[in-house]
């Protein structure tokens, strides 16, 4: 069955470091998206992408964050400048479609990071 | 601003049947979902409502009333699997569709004894 891959699975980084979050979205899906989960807490919108384009950002996706499909396979989160704040577990997730049927999101495993 | 509530934890013994309550309030709306998690692994998807009323999955079933802007998650002939968390989340598309955002609820932690 296919599935969204998300590596590293735990990422620890310094403050101030640099972070790349990958993803490998179900390859015939169009809609791309990061959600954050801080420990404990619910599941929170960051980005969903389509076309090569940000369709959509939550007031967390500050400058500090981009978005990337450098290829036709990956999807990746980058945060320029870690702060203790950005420890969660950060889940990919792609869509087949937007509108229409469930619009179930099949999520990645999750990547957990630790800023110290 | 946006708001989905969910009663944080409900205990229940196996073979029982629970109901999960979500009230939101948000900006948009195009559906009801609801996701399974398991000791903060990937969420699964259960179920979807975009109109009113009742869906049926098996053990699970799904309520949506829009005009209350509530809706439920039932679960019938728990088992000790069952035990994970449960967040409703509305399906809130912008205009253009080009995106299809999860707003996710508080979350409910369900706990399934023997």
């Amino acid at each position: 069955e296919p599935e969204v891959t998300q590596t590293p699975s735990h990422q620890v980084t310094q403050m101030g470091q640099e972070v790349i979050l990958r993803c490998v979205p179900i390859s015939n899906h169009l809609y791309f998206y990061w959600y954050r989960q801080i420990l404990g807490q619910k599941v929170e919108f960051l980005v969903s992408f389509y076309n090569n384009e940000i369709s959509e950002k939550s007031e967390i996706f500050d400058d500090q964050f981009s978005v990337e499909r450098p290829d036709g396979s990956n999807f990746t989160l980058k945060i320029r400048s870690t702060k203790l704040e950005d420890s969660a577990m950060y889940f990919c997730a792609s869509s087949e479609r937007a509108r229409g049927g469930t619009g179930e999101l099949f999520f990645g495993e999750g990547s957990r990071l630790t800023v110290l | 601003g946006q708001s989905l509530e969910q009663p944080s934890e409900v205990t229940a013994v196996e073979g029982a049947i629970v109901q999960i309550n979500c009230t939101y309030q948000t900006s948009g709306f195009y559906g009801l979902s609801w996701y399974q998690q398991h000791d903060g692994g990937a969420p699964t998807f259960l179920s979807y409502n975009g109109l009113d009323g009742l869906e049926e999955t098996g053990r699970f079933s799904s309520f949506l009333s829009r005009s209350d802007s509530y809706g439920y998650l039932l679960l019938q002939e728990l088992q000790m699997k069952d035990s994970a968390s449960y967040f409703c989340a509305v399906r809130s598309p912008l205009g253009g569709g080009a995106t299809n955002k999860l707003i996710f609820g508080t979350g409910t932690l369900l706990a399934v004894q023997p």
